[in-house]
C-alpha cells in the first residue's frame, strides 16, 4: 500500500532533550516536506527537499534540522527542543516538486507536547 | 512574504445548507489545490486547478480558480455529516506550496 509514515504518532519530552521524528514514503516520490499545523494558523512549512541531498528552508525553519541521505526518509530533528515547538507535525510526499506541484500525500501526524 | 488566507475560519450549517470557503492570495499562483482534513486525521487531497477561471465539479463539491489567479472557492451543495471537516486550500507559485488558514465547517443533523 502507498503510504507515508511517521514515527513516533506521540511524543512528550522536555525542554532541551533532542529529538528525531522520523519520516518514510513507500511511492518513489521525489519531493518531501514537513509542515507543522497550529490551531488558527493552519499549515506551514518547515524544511522541504526536492530530492536526495537537496534541503531547504520553508516558512518556519528556525529551531529544526532535517537530512535527505535517502530517497525514502526525511527524519525532522529538533536539536534542543522548546515549549513553542509544541505541535501536530505532518511529514508530506509528492512525485515531483516544481512550479506546479504535485499532489501532497501526508504521513498521519506526529503529536508533540515540549514540556 | 506570498501569503494565502482563507475565509471564514469557521462556519456552522444545518444539514442540506450550502457551504462556501473562500481563498484569497497576495500573489499570483501557478496553481491551487484543496485539501480536507477530518478531525483527528491528515489533510487528504482533494482536487487541483490550473488554468484561469478554471471550474471543476466532484459530486456536491464545485471548485473554482479566479481569472486572475489569485483567488479560489470551494461550494458544496447540500451539505452532509460526511462533509464535516477543516478544507484547506494551498497555493503555489515557486517550489513552495502555500496553505490557507483552513475552514472548519461542522454540520448538525
Amino acid at each position: 500500500e502507498a503510504q507515508v509514515t511517521q514515527n513516533p504518532r506521540y511524543l512528550i519530552t522536555v525542554t532541551g532533550k533532542k529529538l528525531t521524528v522520523t519520516c518514510s514514503q513507500n511511492m518513489n516520490h521525489e519531493y518531501m516536506s514537513w509542515y507543522r499545523q497550529d490551531p488558527g494558523l493552519g499549515l506551514r512549512q518547515i524544511y522541504y527537499s526536492m530530492n536526495v541531498e537537496v534541503t531547504d528552508k520553508g516558512d518556519v525553519p528556525e529551531g529544526y534540522k532535517v537530512s535527505r541521505k535517502e530517497k525514502r526518509n526525511f527524519p525532522l530533528i529538533l536539536e534542543s527542543p522548546s515549549p513553542n515547538q509544541t505541535s501536530l507535525y505532518f511529514c508530506a510526499s509528492s512525485l515531483n516538486g516544481g512550479l506546479l506541484l504535485e499532489t501532497q500525500y501526508f504521513g498521519p501526524g506526529t503529536r508533540l507536547l515540549v514540556l | 512574504g506570498q501569503q494565502v488566507m482563507q475565509i471564514p475560519q469557521y462556519q456552522h450549517v444545518q444539514e442540506g445548507e450550502d457551504f462556501t470557503t473562500y481563498c484569497n492570495s497576495s500573489t499570483t499562483l501557478s496553481n491551487i489545490q484543496w485539501y480536507k482534513q477530518r478531525p483527528g486525521g491528515h489533510p487528504v487531497f482533494l482536487i487541483q486547478l490550473v488554468k484561469s477561471g478554471e471550474v471543476k465539479k466532484q459530486k456536491r463539491l464545485t471548485f473554482q480558480f479566479g481569472e486572475a489567479k489569485k483567488n479560489s472557492s470551494l461550494h458544496i451543495t447540500a451539505t452532509q455529516t460526511t462533509d464535516v471537516g477543516t478544507y484547506f486550500c494551498a497555493g503555489s507559485n515557486t517550489d513552495k506550496l502555500i496553505f490557507g488558514t483552513g475552514t472548519r465547517l461542522q454540520v448538525f443533523p
